[in-house]
């Protein structure tokens, strides 16, 4: 299958301080990719999607103004979070995908864990 | 609006037992379901997935589910478990908008 990698893997930043997560697709381009938060033992929930060259599509309770989201290029999408507080440490996850369609698969990034200190 | 219920949190199992997860759906329209498996500290991996066709799907690492349209159910079967595959194992129905939704999640436990 193809590949998305996620960077850092782990980041521990301090209260008040921007973070910026890194998902990029290897060996596809990717036309849309999709943000997750996933707090401890729960499942994963959709931050927002985006789509190469347009603004992102964040979903309903996701402040946009605290989780900056750009997808500039067909490989790489980042999430950058804003002034970080200790709530706002988790486990973010990407995926992405190549197409558009309903069964078309997308792939997901290792996850980047999140500690505000 | 889609969605998806996995009916059990945590089931531990010993292991070469065999084991199910269940995972219910809700939907009006044509469905397409995923099984993930999430192992700590790492992304989703997919297992199986059901677009159309044959109602037994079989998926990666010795696991099979079945799409059940009358009982609007997909569980995921797997005959005799290893200690391996101990990890987090997602049911998910992709909806009209091409998102997908995620069921709570169930924790497979595989006991020596």
């Amino acid at each position: 299958g193809a590949v998305v990698s996620q960077h850092p893997s782990r980041v521990i930043c301090k209260s008040g301080t921007s973070v910026k997560i890194e998902c990029r697709s290897l060996d596809f381009q990717a036309t849309t990719m999709f943000w997750y938060r996933q707090f401890p033992k729960k499942s994963l929930m959709l931050m927002a999607t985006s789509n190469e060259g347009s603004k992102a599509t964040y979903e309903q309770g996701v402040e946009k103004d605290k989780f900056l989201i750009n997808h500039a290029s067909l490989t790489l999408s980042t999430l950058t979070v804003t002034s970080a507080h200790p709530e706002d440490s988790s486990f973010y996850i990407c995926s992405a995908r190549d197409a558009v369609g309903l069964n078309t698969e997308a792939f997901f990034g290792q996850g980047t864990r999140l500690t505000v200190v | 609006a889609q969605s998806v219920t996995q009916l059990d949190s945590q089931v531990p199992v010993f292991e070469e037992a065999p084991v199910e997860l269940r995972c219910n759906y809700s939907s009006s329209v044509s469905v397409y379901l995923f099984w993930y498996v999430q192992y700590p500290n790492q992304g989703l991996q997919l297992l199986l997935k059901y677009l159309s066709g044959s109602t037994l799907v079989k998926g990666i690492n010795g696991f099979e589910a079945e799409f059940n349209k009358s009982q609007t159910s997909f569980h995921l079967r797997k005959p005799s478990v290893h200690i391996s595959d101990t990890a987090e194992y997602f049911c998910a129905v992709k909806n009209q908008g091409g998102k997908l939704i995620f069921g709570q999640g169930t924790e497979l436990s595989v006991k020596p």
